[in-house]
């Protein structure tokens, strides 16, 4: 079980838009820790999407953003393309844990 | 531009210890703190330990906590994960990554590969 809650798995069709959530608690991301997101295609190197809650690396598309609220945050993806089809994580710090580094449980992103 | 090379993984007995090694490149390894996060088959990212940039503070997983040790050589630029009485549980891939930032909090900016250990009992 992990701390940060996503959804396990989303789909939608290239062009559309989609939001994939991490909901978490007072201890982690509604206490101030920011969220970060990352990409990942099985047998390769998880790739850095969103830090700092919205902010984007150099190189990453703009169809990638990133929200915070409360205990919540949002990864959205607007005109999904097939080359979005991947894992994606949140991840966090947590006051309450040993190391207090938190991942999501991941989101598999399937485009139709 | 940055390389992150682990290797060192493999198949190993229950109970059994081995050491991961992550060899950075282009980047001032010194100046960086890492991380090392597994995946086990069919499962989501696990942070595993983190290492400040100088070896001064290191913390853990609860899951690993007294059985791995993080280390980094800054003058081999290269970061190690002893592994001890290895379990079932810890068959996963082993990725390093580097830190930005202040901790708690910054991000995981470069990757490497991954390593595969597989425990067998």
């Amino acid at each position: 079980q992990s701390v940060l809650t996503q959804p396990p798995s989303l789909s939608g069709a290239p062009g559309q838009r989609v939001a994939i959530s991490c909901t978490g608690s007072s201890s982690n991301i509604g206490g101030s820790f920011d969220v970060n997101w990352y990409q990942h295609l099985p047998g390769t190197a998880p790739r850095l999407l969103i830090y700092g809650n919205n902010n984007r690396p150099s190189g990453v598309p703009d169809r990638f953003s990133g929200s915070k609220s409360g205990t919540s945050a949002s990864l959205a993806i607007t005109g999904l393309q097939a080359e979005d089809e991947a894992d994606y994580y949140c991840q966090s710090y947590d006051s309450s844990l040993s190391g207090s580094v938190v991942f999501g449980g991941g989101t598999k992103l399937t485009v139709l | 531009q940055v390389q992150l090379v682990e290797s060192g993984g493999g198949v190993v007995q229950s109970g059994r210890s081995l050491r991961l090694s992550c060899a950075g490149s282009g980047f001032t390894f010194r100046s960086y703190g890492m991380h090392w996060v597994r995946q086990a088959p069919g499962k989501g990212l696990e942070w595993v330990a983190v290492i400040w940039y100088d070896g001064s503070n290191k913390y853990y997983a609860d899951s690993v906590k007294g059985r791995f040790t993080i280390s980094k050589d800054n003058s081999k630029n290269t970061l190690y994960l002893q592994m001890n009485s290895l379990r079932a549980e810890d068959t996963a891939v082993y990725y390093c990554a580097t830190h930005y930032g202040n901790y708690p909090s910054g991000f995981f900016d470069y990757w490497g590969q991954g390593t595969l250990v597989t425990v067998s009992s």
